[in-house]
Order: structure tokens, then sequence, then C-alpha cells
């Protein structure tokens, strides 16, 4: 069966410092993988998605970016956080018989 | 484009009465439509999904494409119906995103 690891589960970081967010899919081979993000009092939002190795789309201009190095592995990156990042981060592979989310990180910029 | 809205972000009920949540969507295209839960400390997972017309815990949703809705129901809510629920359209292209309402909690009280 298909799991998604993601991590960490909380992370506190200070404005201005560096953000790497790391998510990995086992049982399944070439997945379109997603990162989500839900704001205090908002929906899950699109942030990227990759349909495969070192192919990645953005959905809205932002301060993050994202990687795709290997197959199963996707990264959520920023070089200088910023306040308005705070918030819950999800990642999901899908396909088209459904999807899987991991269990989130929360982030908070302080 | 793509939208989806969730017009209430708070629904409150007692056990034992009806429930709906409302959902409706924009997409210049035939969309396919889902229901997710996310029960308090647990993973977001798919409740429901439009084409399988199913009922799963006593809940259905009709898609109703003159009106645009994807509305939810129950007719007799759970104690343990208390979560996050979000709408979710899917693009029907190679891409699989899901586009996601802001969506509604539910409190069903005792």
């Amino acid at each position: 069966s298909q799991t998604i690891h993601q991590w960490p589960a909380t992370l506190v970081q200070p404005v201005g410092s560096p953000l790497s967010l790391e998510c990995t899919v086992e049982g399944t081979s070439n997945p379109n993988l997603y990162w989500y993000r839900q704001a205090a009092g908002r929906g899950l939002q699109l942030l990227f998605y990759s349909v495969g190795i070192g192919q990645i789309s953005s959905e809205v201009p932002q301060n993050l970016s994202a990687s795709r190095p290997q197959d199963r592995q996707f990264i959520l990156s920023s070089k200088k956080l910023l306040l308005s990042d705070s918030g819950f981060y999800l990642c999901a592979w899908g396909a088209i018989y459904g999807y899987t989310f991991g269990s989130g990180t929360r982030l908070t910029v302080v | 484009a793509q939208r989806v809205t969730q017009p209430e972000k708070l629904l409150s009920v007692f056990k034992g009465a009806p429930v709906e949540l409302k959902c409706n969507y924009s997409y210049s295209g035939s969309p396919e439509l889902f229901w997710y839960v996310q029960y308090s400390r647990q993973r977001l997972q798919l409740l429901l999904r439009h084409i399988s017309r199913e009922s799963i815990k006593g809940f259905t949703a009709d898609l109703n494409k003159g009106e645009t809705s994807f509305h939810l129901k129950k007719p007799f809510a759970q104690e343990e119906d208390s979560a996050m629920y979000y709408c979710a359209l899917r693009r029907m292209d190679s891409s699989y995103k899901l586009i996601f309402g802001s969506g509604t909690r539910l409190l069903v009280r005792p």
C-alpha cells in the first residue's frame, strides 16, 4: 500500500531563516506530488505540484520554492522566511484513482 | 478559472438533527467532485466522490450541474461526525490537481 511521510510535525523558525520541509512517498512510482498550505482561518491552498522528477509547477506567487530531486521525494524550501509563511503545510500524492495526504507540518515563523 | 466555495465556516447542530454542508463550484468543463474530512488529530481523508454515488457513514452528496453544487447531507448527525469538511474539485487533466474549498467545521452537540 502507498504511504506518505512528512516531517517535521512542528517547526518554529525566526523571520529571515531558511526552510526545508521534506515529503517522501512509498509504494508507488512516478506519482503526482503536491504541496498545500492552510493558513489560519483559510482553506487548503495549492502551492506547487510536480508530475515528475525536476518538474515543478507553481500555483501562486510566493516566498517559497519546491524541488523534486528524486521520484518519490518532494521538498518545500525558502531562503528567508516571512511571518506570512506561517501555516499548516500538507504534502500529498495523487493519481487518477485517489489521493493520499501526509500528516502535515505546522510552521510558526516568529 | 476553477473555484470551490463553502459559504459556512462553522455549522453547529444537535445530535440527531439533519446536516447539510454546502459546496458550490465553478469550472469550465466536467468536474470531478469530492468531499474530504479531517477528524481531530487525524489526516485528511476521502469521504465521498461524486462518481461513486455511494453513502459513507450515512453521508450522501449529489452533483447538481445546473446549480453547480455538491452539497453534503446526512439525515441524523452523530457526535462523531464533528470534524472539518472540505469540498474539492479535480481538474480533469494530467495534473490531477485538487482544488479545495475553505472548509466547514461541523460541530455536533449532544
